[in-house]
């Protein structure tokens, strides 16, 4: 099964609000990264956030860490319709190399 | 430097045929990941590959099997088609060391009738 499940499914904002993801995982990490997808593509990789970090930035987007309860967030402030995408967590481990990614968030901004 | 190479993008099959897909990875890049996405089970971790040699699989039958090449370039080999085996299937390159950052060709869609 995934390891990490990401909340809401869906979410469907205006265009200048901010977009809010999360993503809660079941065991120890090394790392955890954020993905985009636009419809039918590859995955693009967003922004890595170590286990023992706790916030990291990159532009309009923020990532917090909270290790003690297994879970992450991705902030996207002052959306765009182009952040229209799915965006994915994963996160490597115990299984070496290989990334568990979660369920996905489907983001839908609109303008 | 050239991003990560799917081909075919497109591929239709009968149940029963086999098929192999290709994934050219970023030049310098020694590990190729290879993943299933469908719309119910999402993304689904196959196998990765390092240096010729299958470092890590997933939870799939024997049908589905790959290998990597001496320039790094890797193949996916589904036996025995199945209507199950329709989706999108995603090849990622890394350096294969920490923190395993992956960068993803655009897929290869796969429709088995």
């Amino acid at each position: 099964s995934q390891q990490g499940e990401e909340d809401p499914q869906a979410l469907s904002i205006q265009e200048g609000e901010n977009a809010t993801m999360n993503c809660s995982y079941k065991t120890s990490i090394n790392n955890l990264q954020w993905y985009r997808q636009n419809s039918g593509r590859g995955l693009v990789h967003l922004i890595l956030i170590r286990s023992n970090e706790r916030e990291k930035h990159s532009g309009r987007l923020r990532v917090t860490l909270d290790t003690s309860k297994k879970s992450s967030s991705l902030l996207i402030t002052a959306s765009r319709a182009a952040d229209t995408a799915s965006y994915f967590c994963a996160t490597d481990g115990t299984s070496g190399s290989r990334l568990t990614f979660g369920e996905g968030t489907q983001l839908t901004v609109n303008p | 430097k050239a991003g990560v190479t799917q081909t075919p993008r497109y591929l239709i099959k009968t149940r029963g045929q086999q098929v192999t897909l290709s994934c050219s990875p970023i030049s310098g890049h020694r590990s190729v990941s290879w993943y299933q996405q469908t719309p119910g089970q999402g993304l689904q971790f196959l196998f990765e590959y390092f240096s010729e040699t299958q470092r890590n699989k997933g939870n799939f039958p024997g049908r589905f099997s790959g290998r990597q090449f001496s320039n790094s370039r890797s193949e996916m080999n589904v036996s025995t088609l199945e209507l199950g085996d329709s989706a999108l299937y995603l090849c990622a390159s890394s350096s294969g060391q920490v923190p395993y950052i992956q960068y993803f060709g655009a897929g290869t869609r796969l429709s088995v009738l």
